[in-house]
């Protein structure tokens, strides 16, 4: 079982540009997450997805947008990128949002904007 | 605001015990999880917490006081591999997850 995969692992793109995180999953969890890493801080939530077809906005949503056509994709998409979104950027995904379902992560992409 | 603290780096020797303080603040409190993460992977499921007291699996076990906002992680007999960073998360009222910074271990032989 590949668990949650991500794509691609890492990316240099310049300021400005467009670019599409993607992050898929096969154990047929509900809810998807994804996360910026940076260092001395800890990971913060850019978007969720409860469900297919539902997107919500986390602690730092700007400069992204999500969507979750079905089940297993959840990608993330940069419309202009800037300097500021240099970061490590994990994607999760649990059975639910509720109690104590853990998250499992993906292994990460690398994005250095330039 | 919310508010997750944690220390920033320890240091242990192989073999030993060390425990991982968090505190916490924030609004609502449905259950506290640690990670462990390796320099360059992903975040692992270490533990949860929902209720006050002792969880303990194999080597290591974490604690909860929800009236103190307060866990810890311990580690007992430390391996080399057990250097990593560990992280503290505390699920909020609206069950999303809030992330403490990390506390980076460091086992020296």
């Amino acid at each position: 079982t590949a668990g949650i995969t991500q794509a691609p692992t890492s990316q240099i793109l310049a300021a400005g540009r467009s670019m599409t995180l993607r992050c898929t999953q096969d154990m047929r969890h509900n809810a998807m997450y994804w996360y910026r890493q940076d260092l001395g801080l800890g990971l913060r939530l850019i978007h969720y997805s409860n469900t297919a077809g539902t997107t919500g906005k986390g602690e730092v949503p700007d400069g992204y947008s999500v969507s979750r056509a079905n089940t297993d994709d959840f990608p993330l998409t940069l419309a202009s990128a800037v300097p500021s979104q240099t970061s490590v950027y994990f994607c999760a995904s649990s059975d639910s949002t509720q109690g104590g379902n853990e998250q499992f992560f993906g292994p990460g992409t690398r994005l250095t904007v330039l | 605001g919310q508010n997750i603290d944690q220390p920033t780096e320890m240091t242990a020797t192989e073999g030993a015990i060390v425990q991982i303080n968090c505190t916490y603040q924030t609004s609502g409190f449905n259950g506290l999880f640690w990670y462990q993460q390796h320099a360059g992977e992903a975040p692992t499921f270490l533990s949860y917490n929902v209720l006050d007291g002792l969880e303990e699996k194999g080597r290591f076990s974490s604690f909860l006081s929800r009236s103190k906002g307060y866990s810890y992680l311990l580690l007992k007999e430390l391996q080399m591999k057990d250097s990593a960073s560990y992280l503290c998360a505390v699920t909020d009222s609206n069950y999303q997850l809030i992330w403490g910074a990390g506390t980076k271990l460091i086992i020296k032989p």
